[in-house]
């Protein structure tokens, strides 16, 4: 079974721009979340969609937002980038099955904000 | 409020040491899930255990072992004998009900060294 694929898997942007990542989950996985790792934050969650609607939403500005494809694919925008937003992207698929289903992630889309 | 603390940020033993890195959870949910990931430099967070708070057994795969116990808030996690390719970060998350399911808490990592 093919894993969490993330495109694209490196991105340079400049401050001003935005940005869109693209997560594909595992087949049959029916949940995305989003997290965002810095070496100073940590892994933060962002947000988690199921079903094309947002579930779950972490503390981000509104810059950040996603959106989930009936076929449980997964974007995520980010706009007017900052030089913070830098960071590793990290997508994950679960089923889910109503408990707290195991998360299986992507290897990550790194953005640099010059 | 939830929150996951690994105390150790770096740990850097000799390769066939045991090595054990700690986890110490806070959360007012009843029920719970634990999980530990690993991340290789290569980038992606790699799934090793999954635990819910019922579950206090020790749970043994190969040279990994971890050990839960409510009544210290903890779920540790034992190398045994570590091999170099035990080298990366090690993350304990948390994950709570009530709507929370895919939401995961993160520690802030320990880095595992393992050297030849």
């Amino acid at each position: 079974k093919a894993g969490v694929t993330q495109t694209p898997r490196y991105l340079i942007k400049t401050r001003g721009q935005q940005v869109t990542l693209s997560c594909s989950p595992i087949s049959g996985h029916r949940s995305v979340s989003w997290y965002q790792q810095t070496p100073g934050q940590g892994l933060q969650f962002l947000f988690e969609y199921f079903s094309e609607t947002q579930r779950n939403k972490g503390n981000f500005p509104g810059r950040f937002s996603g959106r989930q494809f009936s076929n449980s694919r997964s974007e995520m925008n980010v706009s007017t980038l900052e030089l913070g937003d830098s960071a590793l992207y990290l997508c994950a698929s679960s089923l889910p099955s109503g408990s707290a289903d195991t998360q299986y992630f992507g290897p990550g889309t790194r953005l640099t904000v010059l | 409020a939830q929150k996951v603390t690994q105390a150790q940020t770096e740990i850097s033993v000799v390769e066939k040491e045991d090595v054990t890195l700690d986890c110490v959870y806070e959360t007012r949910d009843t029920t719970y899930y634990l999980f530990w990931y690993k991340q290789p430099p290569s980038g992606e967070l790699v799934f090793l255990i999954r635990r819910n708070s019922f579950d206090e057994q020790n749970e043994i795969s190969g040279r990994y072992s971890w050990n839960f116990q409510k009544s210290t808030s903890s779920f540790n996690f034992t190398i045994t004998a570590s091999q170099v390719v035990d080298s990366a970060v090690y993350f304990c998350a948390l994950s709570g009900l009530n709507n929370q399911g895919g939401k995961l808490i993160f520690g802030q990592g320990t880095e595992l060294s393992v050297k030849p």
